[in-house]
């Protein structure tokens, strides 16, 4: 079955570290995006990627980096630089044609050790 | 940036009643898209429906309707015969066709279901 596949489901962080959160998808979709959740708050976006090679920041990129090497994957590196990294984080794709929805990996929940 | 509202933090219906969550978005085009997403305890996001904006029909989808109004720049979702399984966040979110591929998302609103 077609779908994203996100990974770890939960990730723990030390000080000072990088860690990054996997994203795949294998609905042949060109654009990606990453959104981070706190409790109780909608989806703010992180980045998002159009194509290959490319990408943008969106709302709320400092701290966080990505990479769109391939098609299929859009990983995304929460850094040091992020002092509050706690939170649930979704990942995204969708096809050009702009009646056609999101489609949403499972999540990825980060916590501070 | 487009922007999305959701004015209804939190809502709630008895079981087999109808509810109403509202959302209402700020733009200045005349060709987008509607959607509207669930997202239950498990926070898998899951469509619930969408709208074209070029279509006046409501879109209909089982005991999920929508109450488009495009002069006012509304979009409400409305349940029918609710179920304990309805109980979730739902979030507004809307589409440009002048945007690239960025969606907007609303707060979201809480939907408890009273048994």
């Amino acid at each position: 079955d077609g779908g994203i596949t996100q990974s770890p489901k939960y990730l723990f962080r030390k000080e000072g570290q990088n860690v990054t959160l996997s994203c795949e998808q294998n609905l042949n979709h060109d654009a990606m995006y990453w959104y981070r959740q706190d409790p109780g708050q909608g989806l703010r976006l992180i980045y998002y990627s159009q194509i290959v090679n490319d990408f943008q920041k969106g709302d709320i990129a400092e701290g966080y980096s990505v990479s769109r090497e391939k098609k299929e994957s859009f990983p995304l590196t929460v850094t040091s630089a992020q002092k509050n990294p706690t939170a649930f984080y979704l990942c995204a794709s969708s096809s050009w044609g702009s009646n056609q929805p999101q489609h949403f990996g499972d999540g990825t929940r980060l916590s501070i050790l | 940036a487009q922007t999305v509202t959701q004015s209804q933090p939190e809502m709630s219906v008895q079981e087999a009643e109808t509810v109403t969550l509202s959302c209402t978005y700020d733009t200045s085009e005349s060709d987008y898209y509607l959607f509207w997403y669930k997202q239950p305890p498990s926070r898998q996001m899951i469509l619930v429906i969408r709208q074209e904006a070029y279509k006046q029909q409501n879109a209909t989808e089982n005991r999920f309707s929508v109450n488009f109004q495009k002069a006012a720049k509304s979009f409400s979702l409305k349940i029918s015969d609710s179920q304990l399984g309805d109980a979730a966040m739902y979030f507004c979110a809307y589409r440009s066709p002048n945007t690239g591929n960025q969606f907007y998302f609303g707060t979201g609103t809480s939907l408890t279901v009273i048994p």
